[in-house]
């Protein structure tokens, strides 16, 4: 079956970065594409950007695109996401998830998700 | 941007839920979709394509709409049914969801 596996929580200092990995088994890891989404605490869900796993392709959503990078490792089946310059609003849960149809090209809905990794941000 | 209401529906095990999420935009696609989640969980896929059940999904919960009105029904609640609705567009980058709608026990 699909699972998408996270790094343990992290506590960093404003202006650090985080590097947050996420480990894909149950399918051709290839095949289909990343996204990432984040969750502030009590807030609702935000998307953050998507990679193809095939020739990494990104596509970004515009408040993120000048902070996050997105990469992938076919031969560990990991996708990672890091962000950096890090402020105090950035504390959140980082969520992966993986495409849902083959080709989709990020436009996809969710139906395989991380367990999440809380990121903390604080002096 | 998506817009839930309401922010939170108080009902009844048994009962009938109807959630409605309303587009800024007019969608031509059907590319939208609605997730459940729950306290210390990833949301869960329960509707994509506007109307089709995810894997696993029971047949209480349909979804309907089209253009800029959208709606999730759960025709009776179950006592698992008590958690937070997210709807979500994939049809025009950046992606988006809504606000999130709580469905409490009465």
């Amino acid at each position: 079956q699909v699972q998408m596996v996270q790094s343990g929580a992290e506590v960093k200092k404003p202006g650090a970065s985080v590097k947050v990995s996420c480990k894909a088994s149950g399918y051709i890891f290839p095949d289909y594409g990343v996204s990432w989404l984040r969750q502030a605490p009590g807030e609702g869900l935000q998307w953050m950007g998507w990679i193809s796993a095939y020739n990494g392709h990104t596509n970004f959503h515009p408040k993120f695109r000048d902070r996050v990078t997105l990469t992938t490792d076919t031969s560990a089946t990991t996708a990672y996401m890091e962000l950096r310059s890090l402020r105090s609003d950035d504390t959140a849960v980082y969520y992966c998830a993986r495409d849902h149809d083959y080709g989709s090209g990020g436009y996809t809905d969710f139906a395989f998700w991380g367990q999440g990794t809380l990121v903390t941000v604080s002096s | 941007v998506l817009t839930q209401s309401p922010g939170i529906l108080s009902l009844s095990p048994g009962e009938r839920a109807t959630l409605s999420c309303r587009a800024s935009v007019s969608f031509s696609s059907n590319y939208f979709a609605w997730y459940q989640q729950k306290p210390g969980q990833a949301p869960r896929l329960l509707i994509y394509g506007v109307s089709n059940r995810a894997g696993g999904v029971p047949d209480r919960f349909s979804g309907s709409g089209s253009g800029t009105d959208f709606t999730l029904t759960i025709s009776r609640l179950e006592p698992e049914d008590f958690a937070v609705y997210y709807c979500h567009q994939y049809g025009i980058a950046p992606f988006t969801f809504g606000g999130g709608a709580k469905v409490d026990i009465k």
